[in-house]
């Protein structure tokens, strides 16, 4: 079946660092992979997505870039603010057919950023 | 992008009462909605697969007669919490994706329903 594995967190950073979440994946066929992003006390937000091999999804500085050599989508930040402080969910979907939008979850890292 | 609402967002109901959680696609069509179960500090799981005018499908493990889905129209999907334990408490998320079914379209997530069973 499929998989998503995040590194465990909590990350916790400094603003402006450096930010890199690993997320490796298991999965047949070719899937679409997804980051997310969820506040405290709030549902979940789509960040950025690929939905093929060499994609490079991105939004608000963020980045993810689908590996299929590696089976990875690692999301990037080159200056992480305060604000992005949140629980991040790598997740993946078969491409297409009835299955589509069923989502995999990996566990979620915790990102603190502290001023 | 396409908006999905939950209600209610938070709720507190008494052990043995039921409580109905509605996940609403409000300017789309939804074939499809996933319900998602997600304990403290922890991922999301899925509950089931609600599709619109047939049965929902279960996934493993989980009480089809504790959790009724029902998914009555291409834009409301219900879930419904029977006989509610302190053990149900959880937050509760729904997704939606769009109709007809595209490659690469994306499910939309509503904002959650927190549950509180005293």
């Amino acid at each position: 079946g499929n998989s998503v594995t995040q590194m465990e967190g909590p990350v916790t950073l400094s603003e402006e660092a450096f930010l890199t979440i690993n997320c490796t994946y298991t999965a047949t066929g070719y899937p679409s992979l997804f980051w997310y992003v969820q506040y405290p006390g709030e549902g979940l937000q789509l960040l950025l997505k690929a939905t093929k091999a060499d994609d490079k999804g991105s939004n608000k500085g963020f980045e993810a870039t689908y590996r299929k050599e590696t089976t990875s989508f690692h999301l990037e930040k080159g200056s992480v603010q305060v604000s992005d402080s949140a629980v991040y969910f790598c997740a993946l979907s078969p491409q297409g057919g009835t299955s589509y939008g069923k989502l995999t979850f990996g566990q979620g890292t915790i990102l603190t950023v502290h001023p | 992008g396409a908006v999905v609402s939950q209600h209610p967002s938070r709720v507190i109901c008494k052990s043995g009462t039921s409580v109905k959680i509605e996940c609403r696609s409000l300017d789309f069509q939804a074939t499809t909605m996933f319900w998602y179960r997600q304990f403290p500090k922890q991922s999301l799981m899925l509950m089931a697969t609600s599709n619109e005018g047939s049965k929902a499908t279960y996934e493993q493990g989980v009480e089809k007669d504790k959790f009724l889905i029902n998914h009555a129209s291409l834009t409301l999907s219900t879930l419904t919490v029977t006989s509610a334990h302190p053990e149900d408490s959880s937050f509760y998320i729904c997704s939606a994706r769009e109709a007809p079914d595209r490659a690469n379209t994306e499910a939309f997530f509503g904002q959650g329903t927190r549950l509180t069973v005293v």
